[in-house]
């Protein structure tokens, strides 16, 4: 099956800009996950879509970020304006919703975002 | 979230068995304990998982003590391609399947 694509691979952008990324899961996957994950760290999750509602985004910085999946499918993760801490690789996995902990997630290669 | 402990780094020769270790002793009884790889400059990609029984695929072994207070990811023989940063992480419960990395161990292969 085909993986979980992210767009763009790379993108530099200056600080106070805004930036968009976009992801489309595999097929029939209903929950999608935008990770942060910056240099050195672990990845952190960003938000969590089940279908196209929101199920986790605790640690979503609502004032700069934003995050739709419409019609369940694609996402988009935005960030305006952007700041220089923002600088890292953005993470978008899916997986089935087998709900609990019994199932595999499956993630993208990742857009590595650069603010100078 | 069940929070789980493991070493920051390993070395492993190529061919010779690796053991990676993982703590996670406030685990819950609806936590899967999940094993993910990531590999330089791409996203983590899964190992394999378990709830109370050891488990085998393709990839690796999952040994889970019996009070599931611990686990040891078993790579039978390490290759290069193994070199790689391996994160432990529980999952269950109504977290559908949220996944919550820490750390990590860094695994170094030797040729």
């Amino acid at each position: 099956e085909a993986g979980v694509a992210q767009s763009p691979r790379y993108k530099i952008i200056e600080k106070r800009q805004s930036v968009a990324f976009w992801c489309n899961p595999i097929s029939g996957h209903a929950t999608l996950y935008w990770y942060q994950q910056i240099l050195g760290q672990g990845p952190k999750l960003l938000i969590q879509f089940q279908n196209n509602g929101v199920v986790d985004d605790s640690q979503l910085p609502k004032d700069r970020f934003s995050a739709e999946r419409l019609k369940g499918v694609d996402s988009t993760l935005k960030i305006q304006p952007a700041k220089l801490e923002d600088s890292a690789v953005y993470l978008c996995a899916s997986s089935r919703p087998t709900g609990g902990g019994n199932t595999e997630a499956f993630f993208g290669q990742g857009t590595r975002l650069t603010v100078v | 979230d069940a929070k789980t402990t493991q070493p920051n780094s390993m070395e492993s020769n190529e061919e010779e068995p690796v053991h990676l270790p993982c703590n996670h002793s406030t685990i819950s009884g609806t936590d899967y304990i999940h094993w993910y790889r990531q590999l330089p400059s791409q996203g983590p990609e899964y190992v394999i998982h378990g709830l109370t029984s050891n488990v085998n695929n393709r990839m690796a072994s999952l040994a889970i003590a019996e009070d599931r207070k611990s686990s040891t990811l078993i790579l039978h023989r390490a290759t290069l391609r193994d070199a790689a940063v391996y994160y432990c992480i529980l999952t269950g419960g109504t977290s559908y399947g949220k996944l919550t990395f820490g750390q990590g161990t860094i695994l170094t292969v030797h040729p």
